[in-house]
């Protein structure tokens, strides 16, 4: 089983609109981190939130944390094409080790 | 920013064939990861290394040996390749101490076992 996991293999909106990925994971937590994957590129962070925070923000960028339903979101305003990508959630349980999410894969439509 | 550079970028082998993957980190970071990428599955961790001699097994390592040589360098061997091995593989590194977990992937290592 996962110990985290996206709630959406795919989603698509309009350059412009708003949307949010989700993620659930299984233990407990030390810290939560979404990365972007690019075509072609390996994963990069986006944004880390630890277990005693319930929100981050970077830019368009906003991330929440809800450790007593194990669950997170990631928000994004304004999209644009350049955020097509598939985007990981990434739960710390260990020192040293991080297990991603399965992946969701956003496609930002002109 | 922390660079991470992985070698060769496509790799085509025959089954039962024997495969180094390498890895060079140039940000003196101290933990280096193996992961592979999978529809379906995510990323998931074969193996990674807190220093120079030192290797910890991760979640799906069987097939697969690692060496970390110096604290740049960290390799996946593959010694008897099988089709189930074709995949994406990834080499991480990270500073727990400096960068809070933070994760630097290179852009990857696609196998392919015939």
């Amino acid at each position: 089983s996962q110990l985290a996991e996206e709630n959406s293999w795919a989603l698509s909106v309009h350059e412009g609109e708003s949307v949010t990925v989700n993620c659930s994971y299984k233990t407990s937590i030390t810290a939560l981190q979404w990365y972007r994957q690019k075509s072609g590129k390996g994963p990069a962070q986006l944004i880390l939130i630890r277990s005693n925070e319930r929100e981050k923000r970077n830019g368009r960028l906003r991330a929440t944390l809800d450790t007593s339903s194990q669950s997170s979101s990631l928000s994004i305003t304004a999209t644009r094409c350049e955020d097509t990508a598939v985007y990981f959630c990434a739960s710390n349980y260990n020192q040293g080790k991080l297990i991603f999410g399965q992946g969701t894969k956003l496609s930002i439509k002109p | 920013e922390a660079a991470v550079t992985q070698s060769p970028r496509n790799k085509v082998t025959v089954t039962g064939g024997n495969v180094t993957l390498s890895c060079r980190q140039t940000n003196s970071h101290n933990y280096m990861y193996w992961y592979r990428q999978d529809t379906g599955h995510g990323l998931r961790l074969i193996h990674y290394s807190y220093g120079a001699g030192n290797l910890q097994i991760g979640d799906v390592p069987d097939g697969y040996k690692a060496t970390r040589t110096t604290q740049e360098d960290f390799f996946l061997l593959l010694e008897l390749a099988s089709p189930s091995q074709t995949s994406l593989y990834f080499c991480a590194s990270s500073d727990p101490g400096t960068s809070a977990e933070t994760l630097y992937f290179g852009s990857g290592t696609r196998l392919t076992v015939l």
